[in-house]
């Protein structure tokens, strides 16, 4: 069955601490795959994506993303957290054809230590 | 801003009764989805329309109905509702078209609050 697991539900570090959220997926081929963040009251936002090429891919506001095949992960990093990325953080993945129903998880809330 | 807009953005009513949920995508996306968040479920893939299309269903129950119209704006539609719909209903739209998946552009979603 297609799913996608994000084992932490919440995470705390300190500001200017470096983050890392785990993402793993279980699909029968390669998908898109994707990272959202969504701030209280907020809809959900494009991080970065990864459709295929390069597995370390850049987003917005100084994430990036790892894809691994092998440990079918996909986990997003930022070297230095600031207070303004407490969020939820949301891991999708998309199929690379036909019906796109797309697959989140069920998200990991970031909190930020001052 | 991402260019989808819900409206209401809150809504308030008693069980039993049936509310419709609008939503406007972006200019030029074909595809719209819905998604509904509640505490307990996480974010759930309710359906999805192409080009006045249903597309693609997920978890969506019978009470529940979707169109999207010629405009590309999609209403969702809630009936004989429960004190378990009270959720947040996300409306997402993207290019999607035949080269594969594009990234979904949210709404800030519609509160739906069964009394």
């Amino acid at each position: 069955a297609q799913s996608v697991t994000q084992p932490d539900i919440h995470i705390t570090v300190s500001e200017g601490a470096s983050l890392e959220l785990r993402c793993n997926y279980s699909y029968g081929a390669t998908p898109y795959l994707f990272w959202y963040v969504q701030s209280p009251g907020q809809g959900l936002q494009l991080l970065l994506k990864y459709f295929s090429g390069d597995t370390l891919v850049q987003g917005i506001k100084g994430f990036e993303a790892e894809f691994k095949r092998s440990q079918s992960s996909f986990n997003l990093r930022k070297p230095s957290v600031h207070w303004s990325d407490a969020a939820e953080y949301f891991c999708a993945v998309g199929p690379p054809s036909g019906t796109y129903k797309y697959i989140f998880g069920t998200g990991t809330r970031l909190k930020v230590l001052a | 801003d991402s260019g989808v807009t819900q409206t209401p953005k809150h809504l308030i009513t008693a069980t039993g009764q049936r509310v419709t949920l609008r939503c406007s995508p972006r200019s030029g996306d074909l595809s719209v989805y819905w998604y509904q968040q509640s505490l307990d479920q996480g974010l759930q893939f309710l359906i999805q329309y192409y080009n006045g299309e249903e597309r693609a269903k997920g978890n969506i129950l019978e009470r529940f109905s979707a169109q999207q119209f010629p405009d590309l704006h999609s209403e969702l539609n809630l009936s004989s509702l429960e004190l378990g719909d009270s959720a947040l209903y996300f409306c997402a739209s993207s290019r999607s078209g035949t080269s594969g998946p594009g990234e979904l552009f949210f709404g800030e979603g519609s509160r739906l609050t069964v009394l």
